[in-house]
């Protein structure tokens, strides 16, 4: 069982928004960064998200991050069927945790 | 370009020996810390190990403490990992990964590490 929560699956329509919850306690999200990732099926995973906010260059701004005390989300608008993957979050502390993973259907 | 390539898996019986190898190219390779991060058949990931840029600090996931090395050759541009007292729960793709911001910033593409009897 993973130390920061994620919903197991959440699903949306092409077009629609959808967002991806992270839930900690203090002493992980609340005083470390975020980072997102995306795993298309049977690839390496990809940086999405680091830095809480921030997109690395060639994300588009479709993706977007926030924390809030110690909950981070990561939202995605105007789904795409190509965004149908497996997305984690990571808290960066010594100790570097991951959530359980969330997956996105696109419907 | 920047990439970073896995090898060194294998099917291996419990209390076996590994070492993995990761071949970095396009970046210098001693300015970064890198990372193991596994992922079980199946399952989510999960952050095995990291090493600074010089070697002198390295850090573990405590189920991994004692029985895995992380080290690097920065003339080789490489991170190695051994693997020790291989046990069944240690079957996963082993990627590496370059940090930046706090973050993983380039995965390689991964190697299979299978324990089983």
């Amino acid at each position: 069982q993973s130390v920061l929560t994620q919903p197991p699956s959440v699903s949306a329509a092409p077009g629609q928004k959808v967002t991806i919850s992270c839930s900690g306690i203090s002493s992980n999200i609340e005083n470390n960064y975020v980072s997102w990732y995306q795993q298309l099926p049977g690839t390496a995973p990809k940086l999405l998200i680091y830095e809480s906010n921030k997109r690395p260059s060639g994300i588009p701004d479709r993706f977007s991050g926030s924390k809030s005390g110690t909950s981070a989300t990561l939202t995605i608008t105007g789904l795409q069927t190509g965004d149908e993957a497996d997305y984690y979050c990571v808290t960066w502390g010594v100790q570097k945790l991951f959530g359980g993973g969330t997956k996105l259907t696109v419907l | 370009e920047v990439q970073l390539v896995e090898s060194g898996g294998g099917l291996v019986q419990p209390g076996d020996s590994l070492r993995l190898s990761c071949a970095a190219s396009g970046f210098t390779f001693s300015y970064y810390w890198m990372s193991w991060v596994r992922q079980a058949p199946g399952k989510g990931l999960e952050w095995v190990a990291n090493i600074k840029p010089d070697g002198s600090d390295r850090n573990y996931v405590d189920s991994v403490k004692g029985r895995f090395t992380i080290s690097r050759d920065n003339a080789k541009n490489s991170l190695y990992l051994q693997m020790n007292s291989l046990r069944d729960e240690d079957t996963a793709v082993y990627y590496c990964a370059r940090e930046e911001h706090w973050a993983f910033e380039i995965w390689g593409q991964g190697t299979m590490v299978s324990v089983s009897s």
